[in-house]
C-alpha cells in the first residue's frame, strides 16, 4: 500500500517562474493539505483540499494556488517565484477529520 | 493566534540516556496536541498524540502528557538508541479546524551517539 507520494523530489527555478509541484494521496484518503517548510523551520500549513475545493487556507499570499482531482491527487502551482520561496513542500493526505496526517517525503525546491 | 515553542537544538545524547524535550503552546480553544518525527531525508511521521487534559500520548518508548494547568506537552523517553536521531516537531490543531492545519514548533534536532 502506497503511501503519500510526491513529485519531483527535486526541482530549481529562477525567480519569475512559475512551478507545480504534485501530490497523490494515500490509498483510502479524500483530503490533501500541504505544508511548506523552510530550512531550520517548522511546516507551515499553506491549504487544504476536499472534495476538489479548497477547504482552509494559512497566511500564504494569492501567488499560492492549488487544485484537487476527482482521484483525490492534487497540485500546488507557486507564481512569480521569490528567493524565499526555497523550502521543502510537503503534502499530507487524511482518511477524515478525526484521523492523523500522513506526510509525503517532500518536494525541495530552490529558487536562485 | 495559536503558537508552539519548543526547546532549542540540537541535543545531543548517549545511547541509553534519558529524553525531555519541552514544548509549550499558546491556542485559542481546546487543542489537540502531537509530536511528529522527522528522519533524514524523509517527510513527517505522526509519533503519538493527545486530544485532552491529562491524556498521555506513548508510542516507541516515547511518552508525552498534556498538562493544561502549565500549556505544555513534554517528549520523554527513557533510554534513547542511535535509531531515535531525527528532528521532533511539536504541533497542535485547534477545535474548529479539525486534523488538518496543523501549527509546528520550529522542530528539535535529536542526535544519539553510541
Amino acid at each position: 500500500d502506497a503511501g503519500v507520494t510526491q513529485s519531483p523530489t527535486h526541482l530549481i527555478k529562477t525567480r519569475g517562474q512559475q512551478v507545480t509541484l504534485r501530490c497523490s494521496p494515500k490509498s483510502g484518503h479524500d483530503t490533501v493539505s500541504w505544508y511548506q517548510q523552510a530550512l531550520g523551520q517548522g511546516p507551515q500549513f499553506i491549504f487544504q483540499y476536499y472534495e476538489e475545493e479548497e477547504r482552509q487556507r494559512g497566511n500564504f499570499p494569492d501567488r499560492f494556488s492549488g487544485h484537487q482531482f476527482p482521484n483525490y491527487s492534487s497540485e500546488l502551482n507557486v507564481n512569480a517565484l521569490l528567493l524565499g520561496d526555497s523550502a521543502l513542500y510537503l503534502c499530507a493526505s487524511s482518511r477524515d477529520i478525526n484521523s492523523p496526517l500522513h506526510f509525503g517525503n517532500g518536494t525541495r525546491l530552490t529558487v536562485t | 493566534g495559536n503558537s508552539v515553542t519548543q526547546m532549542e537544538g540540537p541535543v545531543t545524547l548517549s545511547e541509553e540516556a534519558f529524553l525531555t524535550i519541552n514544548c509549550t503552546y499558546t491556542a485559542t480553544g481546546y487543542p489537540s496536541l502531537f509530536w511528529y518525527v522527522q528522519y533524514p531525508g524523509e517527510g513527517l511521521q505522526l509519533l503519538l498524540k493527545a486530544t485532552k487534559a491529562d491524556d498521555k500520548g506513548s508510542n516507541k518508548g516515547f511518552e508525552a502528557t498534556y498538562r493544561k494547568e502549565t500549556t505544555s506537552f513534554h517528549l520523554e523517553k527513557g533510554s534513547v538508541q542511535v535509531s531515535d536521531s531525527a528532528v521532533y516537531f511539536c504541533a497542535l490543531s485547534v477545535p474548529g479546524a479539525g486534523s488538518y492545519q496543523l501549527t509546528f514548533g520550529k522542530g528539535t534536532k535529536l542526535s544519539v551517539i553510541p
